[in-house]
């Protein structure tokens, strides 16, 4: 049984770049979130997505915009990157009808700005 | 705004000693309430608990919620060193979906 995956592990990019991470779900799991976690906080939500659409978003500019494919994997795209966007992104998955929130996590990928 | 606050932020125990981790929570429309370990990078999930005063146990770990004084505790006893992590509290909250609320984490460190 396949756990949540992401891609890449580690990723090191300049400020004002672009960022595309990547996460394919547990199998069987219809739902995607996406969480930052800077260093020595929490994971923060950003977004989640369900049958390829968005369904709500958490404190974060529109730099930061997303998509799940039918295959319900998905992606986190951050345009002209900051600094402060250094952080580990994490990607959760879970099974709508089953609405007991329990998300399991992906390793994350390591995304620093510099 | 949601909030959730766990404390203490950080803890050094000797292998052995028994420890309690508080969660407590300031939520709208709560549904359950979620424990999870970091070690690395991955958290992976330990408990959810959705009921008052239900002990939910794993071998030595143990938590339990208090949804009349907002607060949860995880317990570990006879700590390992393999218990050395991060432990997440999470809230689950129902604005129609599911999303999770984190606290900043409960840094562990069970030394030999």
């Amino acid at each position: 049984d396949a756990g949540v995956t992401q891609s890449p592990t580690h990723l090191i990019k300049t400020r004002g770049q672009q960022v595309t991470l990547r996460c394919s779900p547990k199998s069987g799991h219809d739902t995607v979130s996406w969480y930052q976690q800077a260093l020595g906080q929490g994971p923060q939500f950003i977004f989640q997505y369900y049958e390829e659409e968005e369904r709500q978003r958490g404190n974060f500019p529109d730099r930061f915009s997303g998509h799940q494919f039918p295959n319900y994997s998905s992606e986190l795209n951050v345009n002209a990157l900051l600094l402060g966007d250094s952080a580990l992104y994490l990607c959760a998955s879970s099974l709508e009808e089953h609405a007991r929130y329990e998300q399991y996590f992906g390793p994350g990928t390591r995304l620093t700005v510099t | 705004e949601d909030k959730v606050v766990q404390s203490p932020l950080s803890l050094v125990v000797h292998e052995g000693d028994t420890v309690t981790l508080n969660c407590s929570y300031e939520v709208t429309n709560f549904r359950s309430l979620l424990w999870y370990k970091q070690e690395k990078k991955a958290p992976t999930f330990l408990f959810m608990l959705t009921s008052s005063g239900i002990e939910k146990k794993s071998g030595r770990l143990s938590s339990i919620l208090d949804k009349k004084e907002l607060f949860s505790i995880l317990n570990i006893t006879a700590t390992q060193t393999g218990d050395s992590a991060v432990y997440l509290c999470a809230v689950a909250v129902n604005t129609g979906f599911q999303k999770l609320v984190f606290g900043t984490g409960t840094r562990l460190l069970v030394s030999p």
